[in-house]
């Protein structure tokens, strides 16, 4: 059984178009987070989410639209997208927002490639 | 700010080679960390953590790190590497934070 799933695993499109990937964890934590690994395999952060409340938001551009239906799900859509927002995007999951008490679960992630 | 640095960037050993990462990370307070793994073109998962007690850490596959607080530094460490050990390292910290702040890495490539 998949602990945190993402779809699509790949996505290739053009600049200025709009996308959406989505993230569902089954394994009934309260937290969620977006992370986006850079060509260099750089890690950060990008939102998290608890009890679908937004919690983090690090200085990410308004073109990210994080939402979450319910604890199980945190969808990212982008609009506009720009040649710099490739790279693969992960989505983790954790029981609770406590970062440093709790191991955090990836889901295998999203390589977007914008051209 | 806090941050992670990992020097190594880039391994390459024979199998049964021993190994040593380096993590270094700047906070002087109570930190929490952590090691992930992430092997070729799979997710990221937990090797090991500290949170507190014993400074020296053991995970899973044979891994363990130690934590020097008067260093700041947890460098993960394996005796004997093996091939399927091939695999991109992260050092994470938590200092009292909602976030894990991320190091750069270290791609660890090990040939028979």
């Amino acid at each position: 059984d998949t602990a945190v799933s993402q779809t699509p695993k790949y996505l290739v499109t053009q600049m200025g178009n709009d996308k959406s990937i989505k993230c569902e964890q089954n394994l009934g934590h309260d937290t969620m987070y977006w992370y986006k690994q850079d060509s260099k395999k750089f890690l950060k952060i990008m939102f998290s989410y608890n009890n679908k409340e937004l919690i983090i938001n690090e200085t990410v551009p308004n073109r990210f639209s994080p939402k979450s239906p319910d604890k199980a799900h945190l969808n990212l859509h982008i609009n506009s997208l720009e040649l710099g927002d490739s790279a693969v995007y992960f989505c983790a999951s954790s029981p609770d927002l406590k970062a440093g008490v709790y191991e955090q679960y990836f889901g295998p992630g999203t390589r977007l490639t914008v051209t | 700010a806090q941050s992670v640095s990992q020097h190594n960037h880039h391994v390459i050993l024979s199998e049964a080679a021993s190994l040593e990462l380096g993590c270094n990370y700047s906070y002087g307070g109570t930190v929490n960390l952590f090691w992930y793994v992430q092997y070729p073109g799979q997710h990221l998962q937990l090797l090991l953590k500290y949170f507190s007690g014993d400074p020296l850490v053991k995970g899973i596959k044979g891994f363990e790190a130690e934590f020097i607080k008067s260093k700041f530094s947890f460098n993960l460490r394996k005796p004997s590497v093996q091939w399927s050990d091939t695999a991109e390292y992260f050092c994470a910290v938590n200092a009292n934070t909602d976030k894990l702040i991320f190091g750069t890495g270290t791609r660890l490539q090990v040939f028979p």
